[in-house]
């Protein structure tokens, strides 16, 4: 069964530092995702990207954060400058087509120390 | 905006109990709504999904319905197990202009032998 998936599991980096967060969406899907979930909070959505373009971001994900598709399989979440605050789980996601299933990878845990 | 409001957790029941796990939503437009769900150590999956009012989403037992006039889209199952035990999310789709899928916090479920 197609899955996505995310790399690496867990990653603990000081602050101020650049985080790449890598995701291999399933390869038909057109709708790429970025969410977090702060420990013990809701889930929040972060960015989505559809036809190499963001298509939506909330206010979350600021000038320090950036998206990438660099060669028509992976799928990149880049913290420039990490706070703190940017300690959670990271899930990336993908959709063939809106209103459809998205699919979820198992997540980065992000810790900044 | 839109808003999903699912009840606290964590929820601990004994095995083959009735579950109910409460979902509220406020959403523009006709929006579509979904239960994911979380086991230990993996991704988001999901469990079931209603496109309209007075649809019914079913699966592996558990069943919700859309209803439009009380904004609920509530989880019920008749008799829980416990490979049931895991978190358990309420998200809708709204369209409406959006690509994005706005969650609620999660519901730890708990089903002991």
């Amino acid at each position: 069964e197609p899955e996505v998936t995310q790399t690496p599991s867990h990653q603990v980096t000081q602050m101020g530092q650049e985080v790449i967060l890598r995701c291999v969406p399933i390869s038909n899907h057109l709708y790429f995702y970025w969410y977090r979930q702060i420990l013990g909070q809701k889930v929040e959505f972060l960015v989505s990207f559809y036809n190499n373009e963001i298509s939506e971001k909330s206010e979350i994900f600021d000038d320090q954060f950036s998206v990438e598709r660099p060669d028509g399989s992976n799928f990149t979440l880049k913290i420039r400058s990490t706070k703190l605050e940017d300690s959670a789980m990271y899930f990336c996601a993908s959709m063939w087509q809106l209103n459809t299933e998205a699919f979820f990878g198992q997540g980065t845990r992000l810790t900044v120390v | 905006g839109n808003s999903v409001t699912q009840m606290e957790g964590p929820v601990t029941l004994s095995e083959e109990a009735f579950l109910t796990i409460n979902c509220t939503y406020t959403a523009t437009g006709y929006p579509s709504l979904f239960w994911y769900v979380q086991y230990p150590g993996e991704g988001l999956q999901l469990l079931l999904k209603a496109t309209k009012a007075d649809d019914k989403g079913s699966n592996k037992g558990f069943e919700a319905t859309y209803r439009k006039e009380t904004t609920s889209f509530h989880l019920e199952k008749g008799s829980v197990q416990v490979s049931d035990s895991a978190v358990y999310f309420c998200a809708l789709f709204s369209g409406a202009g959006s690509y994005q899928l706005t969650f609620g916090k999660g519901t730890k479920l708990s089903v002991i032998p």
